[in-house]
Protein backbone atom coordinates (compact mmCIF):
# COMPACT_ATOMS: atom_id res chain seq x y z
CA UNK A 1 0.00 0.00 0.00
CA UNK A 2 1.29 3.26 -0.90
CA UNK A 3 -0.72 5.43 0.52
CA UNK A 4 -0.72 7.42 3.32
CA UNK A 5 -0.52 5.26 6.65
CA UNK A 6 -1.24 6.14 9.98
CA UNK A 7 -0.25 4.49 13.66
CA UNK A 8 -1.83 3.70 15.33
CA UNK A 9 -5.10 3.06 14.56
CA UNK A 10 -7.22 3.03 17.59
CA UNK A 11 -6.14 4.18 21.12
CA UNK A 12 -7.58 4.36 24.26
CA UNK A 13 -6.22 6.36 27.18
CA UNK A 14 -6.89 8.07 30.65
CA UNK A 15 -7.25 11.52 31.09
CA UNK A 16 -3.93 13.46 31.82
CA UNK A 17 -2.00 11.09 30.09
CA UNK A 18 0.40 11.71 26.95
CA UNK A 19 -0.32 10.55 23.61
CA UNK A 20 1.91 10.57 20.34
CA UNK A 21 0.65 9.55 16.68
CA UNK A 22 2.74 8.67 13.64
CA UNK A 23 2.13 9.42 9.80
CA UNK A 24 3.46 8.26 7.26
CA UNK A 25 2.85 10.44 3.99
CA UNK A 26 3.11 9.17 0.50
CA UNK A 27 6.76 8.95 -0.75
CA UNK A 28 8.46 11.97 -1.99
CA UNK A 29 5.38 14.25 -0.59
CA UNK A 30 6.79 17.68 0.45
CA UNK A 31 3.82 19.11 1.92
CA UNK A 32 2.07 17.05 5.19
CA UNK A 33 -1.19 18.01 6.96
CA UNK A 34 -2.89 17.30 10.46
CA UNK A 35 -6.63 17.56 10.98
CA UNK A 36 -9.06 16.52 13.74
CA UNK A 37 -12.64 15.19 12.85
CA UNK A 38 -15.03 14.84 15.38
CA UNK A 39 -18.45 12.71 15.24
CA UNK A 40 -20.93 14.37 12.29
CA UNK A 41 -18.13 17.39 11.72
CA UNK A 42 -15.97 17.74 8.91
CA UNK A 43 -11.91 17.75 9.42
CA UNK A 44 -10.63 20.65 10.69
CA UNK A 45 -7.33 21.72 10.23
CA UNK A 46 -4.67 21.83 12.78
CA UNK A 47 -1.17 22.22 11.38
CA UNK A 48 1.19 22.05 8.15
CA UNK A 49 4.49 20.79 6.90
CA UNK A 50 6.29 21.70 4.24
CA UNK A 51 9.25 19.00 4.14
CA UNK A 52 10.75 19.59 7.66
CA UNK A 53 9.45 23.16 8.60
CA UNK A 54 5.77 23.89 10.30
CA UNK A 55 4.42 26.45 8.19
CA UNK A 56 0.98 26.92 9.88
CA UNK A 57 -0.73 26.33 13.17
CA UNK A 58 -4.54 26.25 13.91
CA UNK A 59 -5.61 28.32 17.03
CA UNK A 60 -7.52 24.79 17.89
CA UNK A 61 -3.62 23.56 18.31
CA UNK A 62 -3.46 24.41 22.19
CA UNK A 63 -0.06 23.98 24.24
CA UNK A 64 -0.47 20.98 24.90
CA UNK A 65 -0.31 19.51 21.14
CA UNK A 66 2.83 19.19 19.42
CA UNK A 67 3.32 18.26 15.64
CA UNK A 68 7.32 17.32 14.62
CA UNK A 69 8.45 16.32 10.83
CA UNK A 70 12.27 15.89 11.93
CA UNK A 71 13.31 14.69 8.57
CA UNK A 72 10.68 15.81 6.65
CA UNK A 73 9.56 12.53 5.75
CA UNK A 74 7.26 11.11 8.73
CA UNK A 75 4.97 13.05 11.41
CA UNK A 76 4.31 12.68 15.05
CA UNK A 77 1.40 14.45 16.78
CA UNK A 78 1.91 14.73 20.45
CA UNK A 79 -0.69 15.75 22.52
CA UNK A 80 0.31 16.04 26.43
CA UNK A 81 -2.34 15.93 29.60
CA UNK A 82 -5.27 14.33 27.25
CA UNK A 83 -8.41 15.79 28.20
CA UNK A 84 -11.73 14.12 27.33
CA UNK A 85 -12.18 16.91 24.83
CA UNK A 86 -9.26 15.54 22.92
CA UNK A 87 -11.60 12.15 21.89
CA UNK A 88 -11.52 12.79 17.96
CA UNK A 89 -9.98 11.05 14.96
CA UNK A 90 -6.80 12.49 14.04
CA UNK A 91 -6.48 12.49 10.16
CA UNK A 92 -3.12 13.30 8.79
CA UNK A 93 -2.96 14.01 4.84
CA UNK A 94 0.09 14.70 2.34
CA UNK A 95 0.75 16.26 -0.98
CA UNK A 96 3.21 16.52 -3.46
CA UNK A 97 5.79 19.28 -4.08
CA UNK A 98 3.88 19.56 -8.07
CA UNK A 99 2.76 23.28 -7.78
CA UNK A 100 0.04 22.56 -10.16
CA UNK A 101 -1.42 19.88 -7.95
CA UNK A 102 -3.40 20.89 -5.34
CA UNK A 103 -4.70 17.13 -3.94
CA UNK A 104 -4.34 16.06 -0.25
CA UNK A 105 -4.22 12.43 0.72
CA UNK A 106 -5.78 11.25 3.68
CA UNK A 107 -4.46 8.57 5.63
CA UNK A 108 -7.46 6.17 7.49
CA UNK A 109 -6.64 8.11 10.75
CA UNK A 110 -6.06 7.50 14.33
CA UNK A 111 -9.21 7.54 16.58
CA UNK A 112 -8.40 8.65 20.34
CA UNK A 113 -10.43 8.00 22.87
CA UNK A 114 -9.96 9.75 26.21
CA UNK A 115 -12.00 7.94 29.41
CA UNK B 1 -10.96 33.08 7.98
CA UNK B 2 -12.60 31.08 5.67
CA UNK B 3 -16.21 29.51 7.18
CA UNK B 4 -17.86 26.96 4.35
CA UNK B 5 -21.54 26.05 4.85
CA UNK B 6 -23.09 22.99 3.72
CA UNK B 7 -26.59 21.58 3.12
CA UNK B 8 -28.36 19.71 2.99
CA UNK B 9 -27.21 17.30 6.38
CA UNK B 10 -29.21 14.38 5.21
CA UNK B 11 -29.97 13.87 2.18
CA UNK B 12 -32.38 10.69 0.66
CA UNK B 13 -32.60 9.77 -2.77
CA UNK B 14 -34.53 6.67 -5.19
CA UNK B 15 -31.29 4.94 -6.93
CA UNK B 16 -31.53 6.31 -10.59
CA UNK B 17 -32.12 9.77 -9.26
CA UNK B 18 -30.05 12.80 -9.35
CA UNK B 19 -28.44 14.35 -5.50
CA UNK B 20 -27.26 17.71 -5.43
CA UNK B 21 -25.23 19.05 -2.42
CA UNK B 22 -24.81 23.10 -1.71
CA UNK B 23 -22.04 24.64 -0.33
CA UNK B 24 -20.95 28.76 0.42
CA UNK B 25 -17.72 30.28 1.46
CA UNK B 26 -16.54 33.59 2.67
CA UNK B 27 -13.19 33.89 1.55
CA UNK B 28 -13.27 35.87 -1.63
CA UNK B 29 -9.63 34.65 -1.82
CA UNK B 30 -10.62 31.15 -1.91
CA UNK B 31 -9.60 29.24 -5.26
CA UNK B 32 -9.41 25.69 -4.68
CA UNK B 33 -12.65 23.49 -4.30
CA UNK B 34 -12.75 20.03 -3.96
CA UNK B 35 -15.55 17.35 -2.78
CA UNK B 36 -14.57 14.54 -0.31
CA UNK B 37 -16.90 11.09 -0.13
CA UNK B 38 -15.73 9.55 3.06
CA UNK B 39 -17.52 6.07 3.49
CA UNK B 40 -18.36 5.03 7.36
CA UNK B 41 -14.62 4.12 9.16
CA UNK B 42 -13.00 5.21 6.09
CA UNK B 43 -10.69 8.29 5.42
CA UNK B 44 -12.12 11.16 3.18
CA UNK B 45 -11.31 10.46 -0.61
CA UNK B 46 -11.23 13.06 -3.36
CA UNK B 47 -14.10 12.75 -5.77
CA UNK B 48 -13.94 15.91 -7.69
CA UNK B 49 -12.24 19.00 -7.67
CA UNK B 50 -12.72 22.71 -8.97
CA UNK B 51 -10.50 25.60 -9.28
CA UNK B 52 -11.70 29.22 -9.67
CA UNK B 53 -10.66 29.90 -13.13
CA UNK B 54 -14.07 27.59 -14.30
CA UNK B 55 -17.21 27.62 -13.78
CA UNK B 56 -17.97 23.99 -14.01
CA UNK B 57 -16.40 20.58 -14.21
CA UNK B 58 -17.66 16.74 -14.86
CA UNK B 59 -16.52 13.80 -14.53
CA UNK B 60 -18.53 10.55 -15.48
CA UNK B 61 -21.77 10.92 -13.10
CA UNK B 62 -20.20 13.60 -10.90
CA UNK B 63 -19.89 17.56 -11.84
CA UNK B 64 -19.63 20.33 -10.08
CA UNK B 65 -20.33 23.72 -10.44
CA UNK B 66 -18.76 27.34 -8.99
CA UNK B 67 -20.32 30.53 -8.87
CA UNK B 68 -17.79 32.98 -7.79
CA UNK B 69 -19.73 36.04 -7.68
CA UNK B 70 -22.23 34.59 -5.29
CA UNK B 71 -19.76 32.56 -3.73
CA UNK B 72 -21.26 29.01 -3.98
CA UNK B 73 -20.56 25.71 -5.48
CA UNK B 74 -22.12 22.22 -5.96
CA UNK B 75 -22.03 18.88 -6.42
CA UNK B 76 -24.01 16.61 -8.55
CA UNK B 77 -24.64 13.27 -8.49
CA UNK B 78 -26.35 12.02 -11.50
CA UNK B 79 -27.58 8.31 -12.24
CA UNK B 80 -27.85 7.67 -8.49
CA UNK B 81 -26.42 4.20 -7.31
CA UNK B 82 -26.30 2.41 -3.68
CA UNK B 83 -22.81 2.58 -3.60
CA UNK B 84 -22.87 6.34 -3.64
CA UNK B 85 -24.51 6.48 -0.20
CA UNK B 86 -21.65 8.60 2.20
CA UNK B 87 -20.49 11.15 3.79
CA UNK B 88 -19.79 13.97 1.18
CA UNK B 89 -17.33 17.20 2.43
CA UNK B 90 -17.18 20.58 0.73
CA UNK B 91 -13.80 22.37 1.46
CA UNK B 92 -12.55 25.69 0.12
CA UNK B 93 -8.78 26.92 0.30
CA UNK B 94 -6.60 29.58 -1.09
CA UNK B 95 -3.45 28.52 -3.15
CA UNK B 96 -1.11 31.56 -4.10
CA UNK B 97 2.03 31.23 -5.83
CA UNK B 98 2.18 27.66 -5.45
CA UNK B 99 2.01 28.09 -1.49
CA UNK B 100 -0.30 25.09 -0.26
CA UNK B 101 -2.70 25.97 2.50
CA UNK B 102 -5.34 24.43 4.68
CA UNK B 103 -8.51 22.65 3.38
CA UNK B 104 -11.67 24.32 5.31
CA UNK B 105 -14.21 21.49 5.54
CA UNK B 106 -18.03 22.16 5.32
CA UNK B 107 -20.23 19.85 8.18
CA UNK B 108 -20.72 17.22 5.99
CA UNK B 109 -24.11 16.14 4.09
CA UNK B 110 -25.08 12.12 4.75
CA UNK B 111 -26.31 10.80 1.46
CA UNK B 112 -28.59 7.74 1.43
CA UNK B 113 -29.70 6.16 -1.87
CA UNK B 114 -32.66 4.26 -1.73
CA UNK B 115 -32.73 0.75 -3.91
Amino acid sequence: DTGVSQDPRHKITKRGQNVTFRCDPISEHNRLYWYRQTLGQGPEFLTYFQNEAQLEKSRLLSDRFSAERPKGSFSTLEIQRTEQGDSAMYLCASSPADRATYEQYFGPGTRLTVT
Amino acid sequence: GENVEQHPSTLSVQEGDSAVIKCTYSDSASNYFPWYKQELGKRPQLIIDIRSNVGEKKDQRIAVTLNKTAKHFSLHITETQPEDSAVYFCAASNWVGGSARQLTFGSGTQLTVLP
